[in-house]
C-alpha cells in the first residue's frame, strides 16, 4: 500500500521560499508511469493545484503560479519536492502532495485521478 | 481554462435520503477526465469517481456519477452519517488540473 508524507517548514517568512518534501513509501516512485503533485487548501477553502511531475522529469503548473514553482523529483530517495518563491500571506495553507494516475495505467485504487494523498502539512506565511 | 462551478453550495439533507451534487463546466469537457473527491474534516481528499461515472476501488455503490458536455453529477443515494462532508468535483485538461470550489453536504 503506498503511502506518501509531507514534510518541510511549518513557518515560512514572506519573500522566503517555501521548500516542501513528499516521502513515497509501500512502493517505488517509478514503479508505474505515474505523476506526482501538489495541491493546496487555505484554511477554510477549497482545494488548489500548485503542479505535478513524473519520473522522467515532466513538470507542469498552475498558471497562476507557474512563475513562483519549482517541483523536482529524487528517485534514489522516492521523494519529489515543491519549491515556491516569493512567498506571501496569500500562501499560508495546508499542503498535500498526491499520486496522479493517468489513463492507460490503473492503479489498484483507480484508473485516472488523485488515488492516493498525504495529510497533509500546515504552512504559515508570516513574520 | 476551463471553469467548474459546484451547486448548491450547501446541501442539509438527512441520512437516509438522497444527495445530489451538481458540477458544470464553462466548456464542454471529455467525460474521461471528470473526477469526484470528497472530504471529510481534518482529512485529505478521497477520490470516488473517475471517468464521470466510474466508482474507484472500495466506494460503496451509494455513490455513482453521471452526465457528459457540461453537466455533471455526483448521486449519493441514502446518506450515512460518514458521507456529510465536501465533494469536490475536478476535470484535467491541457496538462492542468482544475477544481470546483466545492459543495458541503450537511445534516439538516
Amino acid at each position: 500500500q503506498v503511502q506518501l508524507q509531507e514534510s518541510g517548514p511549518g513557518l515560512v517568512k514572506p519573500s522566503q521560499t517555501l521548500s516542501l518534501t513528499c516521502t513515497v513509501s509501500g512502493g517505488s516512485i517509478t514503479s508505474a508511469p505515474y505523476f506526482w503533485g501538489w495541491i493546496r487548501q487555505p484554511a477554510g477553502k477549497g482545494l488548489e493545484w500548485i503542479g505535478h511531475i513524473n519520473t522522467t522529469g515532466t513538470t507542469n503548473s498552475s498558471p497562476s503560479l507557474k512563475s513562483r514553482v519549482t517541483i523536482s523529483v529524487d528517485t534514489s530517495k522516492n521523494q519529489f519536492s515543491l519549491k515556491l518563491s516569493s512567498v506571501t500571506a496569500a500562501d499560508t495553507a495546508v499542503y498535500y502532495c498526491a499520486r496522479e494516475v493517468m489513463w492507460g495505467y490503473c492503479s489498484s485504487n483507480s484508473c485516472f485521478g488523485m488515488d492516493v494523498w498525504g495529510h497533509g502539512t500546515s504552512v504559515t506565511v508570516s513574520s | 481554462e476551463i471553469v467548474l462551478t459546484q451547486s448548491p453550495g450547501t446541501l442539509a439533507l438527512s441520512p437516509g435520503e438522497r444527495a445530489t451534487l451538481s458540477c458544470r463546466a464553462s466548456q464542454k469537457v471529455d467525460t474521461f477526465y471528470l473526477v469526484w473527491y470528497q472530504q471529510r474534516p481534518g482529512q485529505a481528499p478521497r477520490l470516488l469517481i473517475y471517468g464521470a461515472s466510474n466508482r474507484a476501488t472500495g466506494i460503496p455503490d451509494r455513490f455513482s456519477g453521471s452526465g457528459s458536455g457540461t453537466d455533471f453529477t455526483l448521486t449519493i443515494n441514502s446518506l450515512e452519517p460518514e458521507d456529510f462532508a465536501l465533494y469536490y468535483c475536478q476535470h484535467y485538461g491541457g496538462s492542468l488540473w482544475t477544481f470546483g470550489q466545492g459543495t458541503k453536504v450537511e445534516i439538516k
